[in-house]
């Protein structure tokens, strides 16, 4: 039972690289979240979807698309990476109704612009 | 912009001993949720807070919500060291199209 897989891990890129963060999720969730989280802080909402083909800006988005072709993936991509975005990338899915039940959370990716 | 705050963001306490951490939201909810993350790890769901009142128990925490006051409480009995973690509270609303919206966070130490 894998339940949110990302990868990868750890990842080091330089400034103005591009990259994508790979989301899967193996529980049916219609709903899929990115998030970041900043040393010592809370976590920010990058972009989130409700649905195979149907994604939305959330509270932090500029310097990052996203897309949601199948139920199973959601990838985050950066584009022309700034020291900015050094940050935990964490992918999180529920299912259901969306809300009214808790999020599972992917392992995080860490990612360092240098 | 719907707000989440936390107090206290630190917090230091012998085992044995009993605290509280508090979770205030800034706007109309009945859904709230508590979640545990260990330094370098994901975040795990602790409790699920569905209506005004709702109070969940596992081992030593006790979560609690009153929708009226926009508060939600974490109660720790007899702090363990393993309880040391940071501690989530987050708030979802039928208005903010199922986004979650989470506080900054309590980090919590438990000294033996």
């Amino acid at each position: 039972n894998a339940g949110v897989t990302q990868t990868p891990k750890f990842r080091i890129l330089k400034i103005g690289q591009s990259m994508t963060l790979q989301c899967t999720q193996d529980m049916n969730h219609n709903y899929m979240y990115w998030y970041r989280q900043d040393p010592g802080m809370g976590l920010k909402l990058i972009y989130y979807s409700v649905g195979a083909g149907i994604t939305d800006k959330g509270e932090v988005p500029n310097g990052y698309n996203v897309s949601r072709s199948t139920t199973e993936d959601f990838p985050l991509r950066l584009e022309l990476a700034a020291p900015s975005q050094t940050s935990v990338y964490f992918c999180a899915s529920t299912g259901g109704g969306g809300a009214y039940q808790p999020q599972h959370f992917g392992d995080g990716t860490r990612l360092s612009i240098l | 912009e719907l707000k989440v705050e936390q107090n206290p963001l630190f917090l230091s306490m012998q085992e044995g001993k009993n605290y509280t951490i508090y979770c205030n939201y800034s706007t109309t909810s009945d859904r709230l949720y508590w979640y545990r993350q260990d330094p370098g790890k994901s975040l795990e769901s602790l409790f699920v807070l569905l209506s005004n009142g709702a109070v969940k128990q596992e081992g030593r925490l006790m979560a609690s919500l009153d929708t009226k006051a926009r508060l939600s409480t974490l109660h720790i009995t007899a702090a363990v060291h393993d309880l040391s973690a940071t501690y989530f509270c987050a708030v979802d609303t039928p208005n903010t199209g199922n986004q979650f919206y989470f506080g900054t966070g309590t980090s919590l130490t438990v000294i033996p």
